[in-house]
């Protein structure tokens, strides 16, 4: 089955305590996105890359890293989290930039305390 | 930049038709998503249009109007679980074509 696939699905943690969270996806796609969903907000991106090893700021970077070593996993780094990262996270796939269609994660929660 | 308008809540009852519109300011874009996406979950791809007109999919379509900056989703003979939010997205232009989200509707259908 085709899929996007991210861990942890819940998270609280501490402020400060760095974590990762996984997405791997299982499509061949080259283009992968990380993204914030906050009330009012929509989706604004994070990181994305267009290929192993080459990866970009999206609007939204600050406090975040990303690395992409194998085409498949694109994980996201929080080195030193804060409150203001308490939010639902999605990793996203796709074939072509932006789409044609992009293939989602479940999403992760975190709260950062 | 780009700015994306939609209503925030609508409410309509089952088995009627309804029509959420997003609205949008932008020096260009290559098309128009729209995704649904229930409460909790992941947003999941319902209609792309590239060209001005109206694009049917079963019980969606999708209208885009690049020269008024407007866009439709219509949901014909709603169902209980058509109950969500429904995302417009622009994708842009440039080396990425990264998509650009609007703060999405969230419809609630009732018997």
């Amino acid at each position: 089955e085709a899929q996007v696939t991210q861990n942890p699905r819940y998270l609280i943690t501490v402020t400060g305590k760095k974590l990762t969270v996984t997405c791997s996806q299982n499509m061949n796609h080259e283009y992968m996105s990380w993204y914030r969903q906050d009330p009012g907000l929509g989706l604004r991106q994070i990181y994305y890359s267009m290929n192993v090893e080459v990866t970009d700021k999206g609007d939204v970077p600050e406090g975040y890293k990303v690395s992409r070593k194998e085409k498949r996993n694109f994980p996201l780094i929080l080195e030193s989290p804060s409150p203001n990262q308490t939010s639902l996270y999605f990793c996203a796939s796709s074939t072509t930039p932006g789409g044609s269609e992009q293939y989602f994660g479940p999403g992760t929660r975190l709260t950062v305390t | 930049g780009q700015n994306i308008d939609q209503p925030t809540e609508m409410t309509a009852t089952e088995g009627a038709i309804v029509q959420i519109n997003c609205t949008y300011q932008t020096s260009g874009f290559n098309g128009l998503f729209w995704y649904q996406q229930h409460a909790g979950e992941a947003p999941t791809f319902l209609s792309y249009n590239v060209l001005d007109g109206l694009e049917e999919k079963g019980r969606f379509s999708s209208f885009l109007s690049r020269s008024k900056g407007y866009s439709y989703l219509l949901l014909k003979e709603l169902q209980m679980k058509d109950s969500a939010s429904y995302l417009c997205a622009l994708r842009g232009t440039g080396g990425y074509n990264k998509l650009i989200f609007g703060a999405g509707t969230r419809l609630a259908v009732h018997p």
